[in-house]
């Protein structure tokens, strides 16, 4: 089955504890990219990657970094969790020729921050 | 600046009616559209896309129209049904190179049965 996997699903932290949200897509998408979804604000992309090796920021990347070693797993690493860093995050993959229509997106991860 | 906003922010409809969710966008130079659908709990979805070449584009049961002259979309869903409860969200980009994909803040689709 075609998917975008992000683990964990939910996680309660501290305040300075790094975490790293995995994401991995089976369906051999060039284009990775991360979303936080907050109250009010929408879907705000954080990170996004044309390809192996090729990451860029997004609109709110501040507090977050990203890595693309390989093509299917992009994860998220919250070096240093702050409390307006909870929020429900997104993965999301399309083929590099669809990047701006199809989006895949995975079920969410909801990060609380103490 | 420019935004993607949307005209309301619930929207109730009884079962088996049709349902229509308005987009405002602000950016002209935006040519690519996309609705997409959130249900509790899960990822959004694409259901339909539409390019500015395009005022009318047609999928299973829903619709999309696109009026560039006042920058508006809608969402037409026909013969509503429950599993049609959701968040949906408009979002719009350009395609030419280095364009963003820029979502709108959602609206809830409730079907009363």
């Amino acid at each position: 089955e075609a998917q975008v996997t992000q683990n964990p699903r939910y996680l309660i932290t501290v305040t300075g504890k790094k975490l790293t949200v995995t994401c991995s897509q089976n369906m051999n998408h060039e284009y990775m990219s991360w979303y936080r979804q907050d109250p009010g604000l929408g879907l705000r992309q954080i990170y996004y990657s044309m390809n192996v090796e090729v990451t860029d920021k997004g609109d709110v990347p501040e507090g977050y970094k990203v890595s693309r070693k390989e093509k299917r797993n992009f994860p998220l690493i919250l070096e240093s969790p702050s409390p307006n860093q909870t929020s429900l995050y997104f993965c999301a993959s399309s083929f590099a020729g669809r990047v701006y229509g199809e989006l895949f997106f995975g079920e969410g991860s909801r990060l609380t921050v103490l | 600046g420019e935004s993607v906003g949307l005209h309301l922010p619930t929207l109730s409809v009884q079962e088996g009616d049709n349902s229509i969710i308005n987009c405002a966008y602000s950016n002209s130079a935006s040519d690519y559209f996309i609705w997409y659908k959130q249900e509790s709990g899960k990822g959004p979805q694409f259901i339909i896309d539409i390019r500015s070449n395009m005022d009318k584009r047609q999928g299973q049961r829903v619709t999309v129209l696109l009026n560039k002259t006042v920058k508006h979309l809608s969402l037409q869903i026909a013969a509503t049904q429950p599993g049609d409860s959701a968040v949906y969200f408009c979002a719009e980009t350009s395609t030419g190179a280095n364009s963003k994909l820029t979502f709108g803040k959602g609206i809830t689709l409730s079907v009363r049965p």
